[in-house]
């Protein structure tokens, strides 16, 4: 069974400052991992994805996350915050990156960024 | 191009009506599906179809959901007999063609209220 644990629901930070969402994940089989980002009355946009070539994954808008197996983590960060920004992140995994009944996406309970001017 | 689109934006309904809840695909999306988001929690599986077929409907939490794609493109999610625990944002995503990596698009999705 696969499962994400998201590390505090709410995160605040100053405008310029480092951005840090924790993920937690667990999985029997050779994980794909993701984060969206979900703005108000809106759906969920994918910020980037997991898919076993490279430990370290950049999205847009300047976010990254490492994904270390050691850890089971997949932490979001961006090194400078905008007000922008603002909206609630989703880490989620999934048993296939391929499509099929296997695609299905299993997220965390979200974690909502303030960002403070 | 356009997104994937869901009806209507906003649902109230009374206890023991039934609902439908209209999703639209990117056009050529083989793959649809559709998730549940209670308020405060992530989304979570429903059910998925690869072109017409419902591959897989393990996440549908009672025999009052269904849901259908007939034609393999537009979908509908079907609730008979709400009830107060249905409240919750209904949320529909799609992705290309199976085989390839893929990437799921989300809807809007359906906030739905049943007083």
């Amino acid at each position: 069974a696969q499962s994400v644990t998201q590390l505090g629901s709410h995160v605040s930070v100053s405008e310029g400052a480092l951005v840090l969402l924790r993920c937690n994940y667990s999985s029997s089989v050779p994980p794909y991992l993701f984060w969206y980002v979900q703005y108000p009355n809106q759906g969920l946009q994918l910020l980037l994805k997991y898919t076993s070539a490279a430990t370290l994954v950049k999205g847009i808008n300047g976010f990254e996350a490492e994904f270390k197996k050691s850890e089971t983590s997949f932490h979001l960060t961006k090194p400078s915050a905008h007000m922008s920004d603002a909206a609630e992140y989703f880490c989620a995994v999934s048993r296939s990156g391929y499509g099929g009944s296997q695609g299905n996406l299993i997220f965390g309970k979200g974690t909502k960024l303030s960002v403070k001017p | 191009g356009a997104g994937v689109s869901q009806s209507p934006r906003y649902k109230v309904a009374k206890r023991g009506q039934d609902v439908a809840l209209r999703c639209d695909p990117i056009s050529g999306h083989v793959s649809l599906f559709w998730y549940q988001q209670a308020l405060g929690q992530g989304p979570e599986f429903l059910t998925y179809f690869q072109n017409e077929a419902q591959l897989d409907k393990s996440g549908l939490p009672s025999d009052r959901f269904f849901a259908e794609r007939p034609e393999g493109s537009v979908s509908t999610l079907k609730i008979q007999r709400t009830q107060q625990e249905d409240s919750a944002v209904y949320l529909c995503a799609s992705s290309g063609s199976v085989g390839g990596w893929q990437t799921q698009y989300f809807g809007p999705g359906t906030r739905l209220l049943v007083l």
